[in-house]
């Protein structure tokens, strides 16, 4: 695709759901990263894949948090049982290996009631 | 927890002024850059400047590095409507991770 894109743009989750974020990154791109970012805040560092390999998970944080990049491509960032401090948007964000920019998606707004 | 402190918090000015806004930071860095946001959209990288650089300029765009003070500045020139955004600088400590500032808002005023 033309860039990175990440589904559903938007989502209103009652506390306690289980939700689901995807994140599709640029063809050909081997590194996919995940960032939360609360209101008047910059992004925050989640985890990063190389390929299917989560190589850093140290921005989780809790364990309600997981991130997987089965086929390499494809990433979904699930949070279970949500609470409202998980209310935030949530980037994704890819590189081809051995660059330095970082291309952003749209996010996704995550509003837990 | 977040490296970098851009400065000042929020800046309003006139169609055709120059912007300057700063980024203060903790560590040693590979790189800097400075991404910009606007309303609801996701980020978009403006420029990277390496360590060992001083100033590099992209288009309207200068960005200034001191590595002994760790900081940095970006200056928009001849700014327009158009720039009204968010600015966040975002340093790089090894090969991918980037810790952001919570970043300038902007507004350029027609």
């Amino acid at each position: 695709g033309a860039g990175v894109s990440q589904s559903p743009r938007y989502k209103v989750a009652k506390r306690g759901q289980d939700v689901a974020l995807r994140c599709d990154p640029i063809s050909g791109h081997v590194s996919l990263f995940w960032y939360q970012q609360a209101l008047g805040q910059g992004p925050e560092f989640l985890t990063y894949f190389q390929n299917e390999a989560q190589l850093d998970k140290s921005g989780l944080p809790s364990d309600r948090f997981f991130a997987e990049r089965p086929e390499g491509s494809v990433s979904t960032l699930k949070i279970q049982r949500t609470q409202q401090e998980d209310s935030a948007v949530y980037l994704c964000a890819s590189l081809v290996s051995a660059q330095e920019t970082q291309y952003f998606g749209p996010g996704t707004r995550l509003l837990v009631l | 927890s977040q490296q970098g402190e851009e400065d000042p918090q929020a800046l309003s000015i006139q169609e055709g002024e120059n912007a300057t806004m700063n980024c203060s930071y903790k560590t040693s860095i590979n790189n800097l850059q400075w991404y910009r946001q606007n309303s609801g959209r996701g980020l978009v990288h403006l420029i990277l400047i390496r360590s060992n650089e001083r100033e590099k300029h992209s288009g309207r765009l200068r960005v200034t590095l001191d590595t002994s003070k760790k900081s940095s500045s970006l200056l928009i020139t001849a700014s327009r409507a158009a720039d009204t955004a968010s600015y966040f600088c975002a340093t790089a400590t090894n090969d991918y991770k980037l810790s952001f500032g919570a970043g300038t808002t902007v507004t350029v005023r027609a």
